[in-house]
């Protein structure tokens, strides 16, 4: 069974700063799927990012960049020049590919960003 | 595009009463998800649908629980009887297809039983 850890349950940041977020997960397959989703105080699950694992390029969406190492199993997201608007909690999440979409999340970390 | 649709956004009600939480997914897409986020276990899936069939349900705590999908636009997820320890956020997402789609989630519905 796959699973995933997110081991730091609260950070903070000083607003335009760097933050890393940690990811590690658990499993035998070889094609998946990684995301980051990030639930702000209004609950919304919002998706920030995704890697696909076959690829090797590290994904972006602007402020935001992972760090996939596929051999380690890590998943880490950096938010570069944080945002009081990026603090919520935020969500490690892992999809094998397949028939049936499940996703595994992790216990999630909330993010403080201070003014 | 609206987004998921969820509704209602909040409701309270009494142990041994009927719930039932509805969805409407994005125009289009074709899987459908029911998750539950409590403080205890987190986010996890309860069911699952592709095109309106149910393909998953081992998520399902009991058989107190039920969901259906009559068709593409519309879901509910039905709770008969309701406990407390039923309160929770429930989750309605979907995805263009199952297996390598984005799921995008509603607002969620936070109940409370009483």
């Amino acid at each position: 069974a796959q699973t995933v850890t997110q081991s730091q349950p609260e950070m903070s940041v000083q607003e335009a700063e760097t933050v890393t977020l940690s990811c590690t997960y658990d499993t035998s397959e070889n094609n998946y799927y990684l995301f980051w989703y990030k639930q702000p105080p209004s609950r919304q699950m919002i998706l920030v990012i995704r890697q696909e694992a076959y690829k090797q390029q590290n994904a972006t969406e602007n402020r935001f960049s992972v760090n996939f190492q596929k051999a380690a199993k890590s998943f880490s997201l950096k938010i570069s020049d944080s945002q009081l608007g990026d603090t919520a909690m935020y969500f490690c999440a892992f999809m094998k590919k397949s028939n049936t979409g499940k996703l595994i999340f992790g216990q999630g970390t909330t993010l403080q960003v201070k003014p | 595009d609206a987004g998921v649709i969820q509704s209602p956004r909040h409701e309270v009600t009494e142990m041994g009463q009927e719930v039932t939480l509805r969805c409407k997914p994005i125009s289009g897409h074709n899987s459908l998800f029911w998750y539950r986020q409590t403080m205890m276990r987190g986010l996890e899936l309860l069911i699952y649908f592709n095109n309106n069939v149910p393909i998953d349900d081992s998520g399902m705590p009991e058989d107190r629980f039920s969901a259906k999908m009559p068709n593409a636009s519309f879901s509910t997820l039905k709770i008969q009887p309701s406990e407390p320890r039923d309160s929770a956020v429930y989750f309605c997402a979907s995805s263009l297809s199952s297996g390598s789609d984005t799921q995008y989630f509603g607002p969620g519905t936070r109940l409370t039983v009483l």
